[in-house]
């Protein structure tokens, strides 16, 4: 059973290029979040989507894009890479917004130079 | 807004003392709480959680935690430390207004010595 899973699992980017981080789950879960985690911070959330085709800004959307068009993909895109952008980014899925937790994946951790 | 609050950033503790790691929180009606795990290069794993009825959570790898209502606080407990337990640790909040999202805690470091 893979769960979540994120890749790659490390990436380096100059300042203006673009990328997509990708992220599947294969629980048949709805719901699925992006988040981002800084020092000190703690978690930020960037987009969620509730189901497929349904997208919707979190915390900090700025600079990103996501799109939901099947049920176990979530992709992150990057368009304009910018230094504070540098971060490690998770992926999470939850079968609703009831109690269940969530379930993460092992994060990409992103450099933008 | 619901809001989680981790007071400390890092707690150290002897292998074998009992262990608490704080945090409180702010919700507007009944808070569903939980707590997570997040070793070196490796994603949140789900430790416990408080949704409702008795107010000691009992979780993964031995930890627990303590829901006090009076005092707003939702601290994570363990008996008797390991040296493996030492980890970031995150508090967090169910926020049913963003897909059930999870609004977290900033962390706390946990090092526990032989």
């Amino acid at each position: 059973n893979a769960g979540v899973t994120q890749t790659p699992k490390f990436r380096i980017l100059k300042i203006g290029q673009s990328m997509t981080l990708q992220c599947t789950q294969d629980m048949n879960h709805n719901y699925m979040y992006w988040y981002r985690q800084d020092p000190g911070m703690g978690l930020k959330l960037i987009y969620y989507s509730v189901g497929a085709g349904i997208t919707d800004k979190g915390e900090v959307p700025n600079g990103y894009n996501v799109s939901r068009s099947t049920t176990e993909d979530f992709p992150l895109r990057l368009e304009l890479a910018a230094p504070s952008q540098t971060s490690v980014y998770f992926c999470a899925s939850n079968p609703d917004r009831g109690n269940s937790p969530l379930h993460f994946g092992n994060g990409t951790r992103l450099t933008v130079t | 807004a619901q809001s989680v609050a981790q007071p400390e950033d890092q707690v150290n503790v002897a292998e074998g003392n009992p262990l608490t790691v704080k945090c409180t929180y702010s919700v507007s009606g009944n808070p569903y709480l939980f707590w997570y795990v997040q070793y070196p290069n490796r994603g949140l794993q789900f430790l416990l959680k408080y949704i409702t009825g008795d107010n000691l959570v009992k979780g993964s790898y031995g930890f627990e935690a303590e829901f006090n209502k009076s005092q707003t606080s939702f601290h994570l407990k363990k008996p008797s430390a390991l040296v493996s337990d030492s980890a970031l640790y995150f508090c967090a909040v169910r926020e049913y207004d963003q897909g059930g999202k999870l609004i977290f805690g900033q962390g706390t470091e946990l090092s526990v010595k032989p």
